[in-house]
């Protein structure tokens, strides 16, 4: 069954510092992979999408993320965070009919 | 443009009460529904997800239930509430011909049995 695993509950970096969250899945073929953000309190956000082709996809928000096969790895970086970053990040997989979310990973950012 | 609603966007109720949540999409038809809770250390489940009018999964055995009576509007519902169904509720929706990958979501309710 398909399903996603974020390893880190909690990050913690400084203001202007680089980011990388980690999130590793598990997927019958070559998967389609998802990076949502959630700002306190509301709902989630498409950050970027993974289908095919290029490894290395661009977000908004400057994210990105690097799908590694060899790895089963689709993590999500950002080269210099900033205050409003401050969020609860889900890696995600598609099901039959459904998204299945990672439990996520809460960043706090130090100023 | 599509838009999805939710409300309330707060809710504070005893155990033992029942419940309703209540999620309404516009500017689509035939949409991917899906009911999700999220408490405090568990991440986000998933706890219905509907493909149309009265069809209903459940992903979670629990004291709730879902319906959905109309195209766009998706309900869920417990007869009586307990303290462990305390959490964020968030409705999302999906268009068949978009793709999973574009899930919109709701603002969420934070619910609070006391």
């Amino acid at each position: 069954a398909q399903s996603v695993t974020q390893p880190d509950i909690h990050i913690t970096v400084s203001e202007g510092a680089s980011l990388e969250l980690r999130c590793n899945y598990s997927y019958g073929a070559t998967p389609y992979l998802f990076w949502y953000v959630q700002s306190p309190g509301q709902g989630l956000q498409l950050l970027l999408k993974y289908f095919s082709g290029d490894t290395l996809v661009q977000g908004i928000k400057g994210f990105e993320a690097e799908f590694k096969r060899s790895q089963s790895s689709f993590n999500l970086r950002k080269p210099s965070v900033h205050w409003s970053d401050a969020a609860e990040y889900f890696c995600a997989v598609p099901g039959d009919d459904k998204i299945i979310f990672g439990k996520g990973t809460r960043l706090h950012i130090l100023p | 443009s599509q838009t999805i609603h939710q409300w309330p966007a707060t809710l504070v109720q005893p155990v033992g009460s029942p419940l309703s949540l209540e999620c309404t999409v516009e500017g689509t038809s035939n949409p991917n529904l899906y009911w999700y809770r999220q408490a405090a250390g568990r991440g986000l489940q998933l706890l219905f997800y509907s493909v149309g009018i009265g069809q209903i999964s459940s992903e979670v055995p629990q004291n709730l239930s879902a319906s959905r009576p109309q195209d766009r509007q998706f309900i869920l519902s417990s007869k009586k509430l307990l303290l462990s169904d305390s959490g964020f509720y968030l409705c999302a929706w999906t268009g068949r011909r978009q793709g999973l990958e574009k899930l919109f979501f709701g603002s969420g309710t934070q619910l609070s049995v006391l």
